[in-house]
């Protein structure tokens, strides 16, 4: 366990609104991640964060914003969810030696209506 | 286009079997690669891992392989269990950049 939260678990909205997903964790880690997971795609990543108000895009950015203004938290907001990102969404940290491996959380199941 | 590939989206096997899980990638700069299993409502755990220096690792009933000349990996299983029942997903990163691209993932089923 590698002290990882999301929050919520899962979560309804409708096409249009603004949604935030929130990772925090607990171990003081400088590496943090949002991927999606969508059947057929596996985990694809997001954003990913290397320190504080350090963000960069990953694969499937458009659409998300994400933000880390303290080491702890890393929030994933889709400014005007559309049914295309309904998905179970999460975060993981990188660890080990060589932050080599990466550690996730429960995850967050969004449906977009 | 996807650097990262699992092409058998499911694997069914007998209990006390081998399970072979197999992963291939296209870029040849990936130096460290790793499979994590994932059950239902569950976030992805890390399973184990292998450097490009190495061609083998194993821990208890779980050996990966890697084959760099044909950019392919595999992760065997022996003896396969009901508890293996998940789906397992290979993923791969250059070890500077600290990303990781994962596959779309194997569903395996360990049949009593």
């Amino acid at each position: 366990d590698a002290g990882i939260t999301q929050s919520p678990r899962h979560k309804v909205t409708e096409t249009g609104t603004p949604v935030t997903l929130r990772c925090h964790q607990t171990e003081n880690h400088r590496y943090m991640y949002w991927y999606r997971q969508d059947p057929g795609h596996g985990l694809r990543l997001i954003h990913y964060s290397y320190g504080v108000k350090d963000t960069d895009k990953g694969e499937v950015s458009d659409g998300y914003s994400v933000s880390r203004s303290k080491t702890e938290d890393f929030l994933l907001t889709l400014e005007s969810a559309t049914s295309s990102q309904t998905s179970v969404y999460f975060c993981a940290i990188a660890a080990g030696v060589e932050k080599n491996i990466q550690y996730f959380g429960a995850g967050t199941r969004l449906s977009v209506l | 286009d996807q650097q990262v590939k699992q092409n058998s989206p499911s694997l069914s096997v007998q209990e006390g079997r081998i399970s072979i899980l197999n992963c291939d990638y296209t870029n040849s700069m990936f130096d460290y690669f790793l499979w994590y299993k994932k059950y239902p409502a569950e976030g992805p755990t890390f399973l184990i891992s292998i450097s490009s220096i190495k061609d083998k690792n194993e821990d208890g009933r779980f050996t990966v392989f890697l084959n760099k000349s044909a950019k392919h990996l595999s992760l065997h299983i022996v003896p396969s269990q009901p508890g293996d029942s998940a789906v397992y997903f290979c993923a791969a990163s250059v070890n500077n950049f600290n990303k990781f691209y994962f596959g779309s993932g194997t569903k395996l089923n360990v049949k009593p």
